[in-house]
């Protein structure tokens, strides 16, 4: 248990429909991440959250929306997306200290949703 | 490439040997990590090390870092099955606390 937890662990869906991801993490963390970790592919950081806003957007489609609601919480919303969208996504939460600019900390990863777009 | 590189992809060894698995980098760092990730879950951290610090050990691991060459290695010492995994070092990237992993090492232990 690292005390960050993802729902659901598997999803199937097909083009059309529209799902949810969630994260929680339960370490008083102020930022948290998603990743998305497809076969063969580096983890790819997608988005960042430090303070419950948006800091980085790595270039992702729109098909992919986040949401941080609290410190505590973070979705990813999806939409039309391709098989291609197909990857293990990875939410990560870290505790970034302000005075240090660009020193990253751990971070702490939950197990993971399993997407397969059909 | 921004994103580190581990080598070798792949080490298949024998339970009781020691593993070495390298990442080399481009830019500067503040500090640089080590994660395993288990088949299909998520990242665990193993090791933190800062740039002013060129060894550090936690256990069975042994981390080494060489600014001057760019480059880390982790070390593990007499290695169980249970340690059979991917590794991943991890450098600071864009902005403030952001990680860039590399690809990762695949580590099989046989029993």
């Amino acid at each position: 248990e690292t005390g960050v937890t993802q729902t659901p662990r598997h999803l199937v869906m097909g083009m059309t429909n529209k799902k949810s991801l969630k994260c929680e993490q339960h370490l008083g963390h102020n930022a948290m991440y998603w990743y998305k970790q497809s076969a063969k592919k580096p983890l790819e950081l997608m988005f960042v959250y430090n303070f419950k806003e948006q800091t980085e957007n790595n270039s992702v489609p729109s098909r992919f929306s986040p949401e941080c609601p609290n410190s505590s919480h973070l979705f990813l919303h999806l939409h039309t997306l391709q098989p291609e969208d197909s990857a293990l996504y990875l939410c990560a939460s870290s505790q970034v200290d302000r005075g240090l600019a660009g020193a990253p900390n751990e971070q702490f990863f939950g197990p993971g949703t399993r997407l397969t777009v059909l | 490439s921004q994103q580190g590189e581990e080598d070798p992809q792949a080490l298949s060894i024998q339970e009781g040997e020691n593993a070495t698995m390298n990442c080399s980098y481009k830019t500067s760092i503040n500090n640089l990590q080590w994660y395993r990730q288990n088949s299909g879950r998520g990242l665990v951290h193993l090791i933190l090390i800062r740039s002013n610090e060129r060894e550090k050990h936690s256990g069975r691991l042994r981390v080494t870092l060489d600014t001057s060459k760019k480059s880390s290695s982790l070390l593990i010492t007499a290695s169980r099955a249970a340690d059979t995994a991917s590794y991943f070092c991890a450098r600071m990237g864009g902005s403030q606390g952001n990680l860039i992993f590399g690809k990762g090492t695949k580590l099989s232990v046989k029993p």
